[in-house]
């Protein structure tokens, strides 16, 4: 079946160790965002790509930073975690603007 | 800026009852979307709208969108235990790098008790 995976499913960090989590899609869509849940709150958009133009949202942290090597596969990069980084990051993709996002499982992250 | 606002924001029911949520929201968008999340799990599509006046179903659920009064609605047709979750709204955006951008509403926590 076509989806979205993201890996980890959890990860746990040190405060200020780099961590690198990753979504990979196999519905050849052309758009992937990036968004933090906190805990009861909405998701948030931290970026999103359209085919390789980055979109970087006006109040996403410096801290957060992202790849897109090919269609299939994006990375989020949190260079230097603190403890308010510790969320749910979760994957979606859509195949262009105005169609439904696929949401991946999420990756958990906790800071220590 | 794009503001959406759910309510009510926690919805505890009976089963066998029926129920609305709203959502409204504050700029022109004729893309609205719902989303049911299960605790610490993703989100699952559940209805696309897309025009005004589009009404969608699906087992006990029910969505409509008017565009004009911006607001669209989740209508929940006797309850049961299985619905309970967490519903969201989400409004797309047009339009220059905001295109395909979503804003989510708070969301709904729904909780169906016998």
């Amino acid at each position: 079946d076509a989806m979205v995976i993201q890996n980890p499913r959890y990860q746990v960090t040190q405060f200020g160790k780099p961590v690198t989590l990753s979504c990979s899609q196999t519905l050849n869509h052309n758009v992937m965002y990036w968004y933090q849940q906190k805990s009861s709150q909405a998701p948030k958009l931290l970026f999103h790509y359209y085919d390789k133009d980055f979109n970087n949202e006006a109040d996403t942290p410096d801290n957060f930073q992202s790849r897109r090597p090919n269609t299939s596969f994006c990375f989020l990069d949190i260079r230097s975690p603190g403890l308010g980084d510790a969320a749910m990051y979760l994957c979606a993709t859509s195949r262009a603007g105005v169609e439904t996002q696929y949401f991946g499982p999420g990756t958990r992250l906790l800071v220590l | 800026e794009l503001k959406v606002e759910q309510n009510p924001l926690f919805l505890s029911m009976q089963e066998g009852k029926n129920y609305t949520i709203y959502c409204n929201y504050s700029t022109t968008s004729d893309r609205l979307y719902w989303y049911r999340q299960d605790p610490g799990k993703s989100l699952e599509s559940l209805f696309v709208l897309l025009s005004n006046g589009a009404v969608k179903q699906e087992g006990r659920l029910m969505a409509s969108l008017d565009t004009k009064a911006r607001l669209s609605t989740l209508h929940i047709t006797a309850a049961v235990h299985d619905l309970s979750a967490t519903y969201f709204c989400a409004v797309g955006s047009a339009g220059g790098t905001s295109y395909g951008k979503l804003t989510f509403g708070q969301g709904t926590i729904l909780t169906v008790h016998p």
